[in-house]
């Protein structure tokens, strides 16, 4: 079975600032990582996805995640936030070889950009 | 194209009453998922469907809850006697079958918001 921790549930930053959102999961096998962000009044949109290659994946509005596999981490960071970034950020993992695909989420970390 | 679509939006039922939920995938998509979010909290896993057939039903809480699939693309997820607890916003996602490159893309509804008083 996996597991997702999300440290923060919430974390309030001022527009313009750098920000880091933690993950880190708990497997026996290895696993496929996904964010997705779910904006006020919408549903859950994919971020960005570690499926193989290249540790660091990154998405269109400028977020950047790392794998990192000696930590079992997937952390999601952006230099620099604007207001419309506010959102709600999940956490998410599949196994390898799963033929399900059934993703495990963590429990969420509510961003909140500040003016 | 069209996403995937749910209906209601909102349900609010009460307690003991039977209730369904339905989902609309995107179209051409084998895979379907539901997934229940409590309030606070991420989505936890229900059951899942390779075409008509449910390909694993582990996180179904009970078999008060039970989803069916008959054609292959509209999903409705049926619970009956509601109880408190079933309380939560339910998920629906679909998905092309995984190629040699991983998991496809899971597509989420905006889901329906059971209320049971």
């Amino acid at each position: 079975a996996q597991s997702v921790t999300q440290l923060d549930s919430q974390v309030p930053v001022f527009e313009e600032a750098p920000v880091e959102l933690r993950c880190n999961y708990s497997s026996s096998v290895s696993v496929y990582l996904f964010w997705y962000v779910q904006y006020p009044n919408q549903g859950l949109q994919l971020l960005l996805k570690y499926l193989s290659g290249s540790t660091l994946v990154e998405s269109i509005n400028g977020f950047e995640a790392e794998f990192n596999k000696s930590q079992t981490s997937f952390h999601l960071r952006k230099p620099s936030v604007h207001i419309s970034d506010t959102a709600e950020y999940f956490c998410a993992v599949t196994p390898l070889g799963d033929a399900g695909n059934m993703l495990t989420f963590g429990g969420g970390t509510r961003l909140m950009v500040k003016p | 194209g069209a996403g995937v679509s749910q209906t209601p939006s909102n349900k609010v039922t009460e307690k003991g009453k039977y209730v369904e939920l339905r989902c609309d995938p995107i179209s051409g998509h084998t895979a379907l998922y539901w997934y229940r979010q409590s309030l606070g909290q991420g989505p936890e896993f229900l059951i899942y469907f390779q075409g008509t057939g449910a390909a694993d039903d582990s996180g179904l809480p009970n078999d008060r809850f039970f989803a069916v699939r008959p054609e292959g693309s509209v999903s409705t997820l049926k619970i009956q006697r509601t109880e408190r607890g079933d309380s939560a916003v339910y998920l629906c996602a679909s998905s092309l079958l995984p190629g040699a490159g991983g998991p496809d893309t899971q597509y989420f509804g905006p889901g329906t918001r059971l209320t049971v008083l």
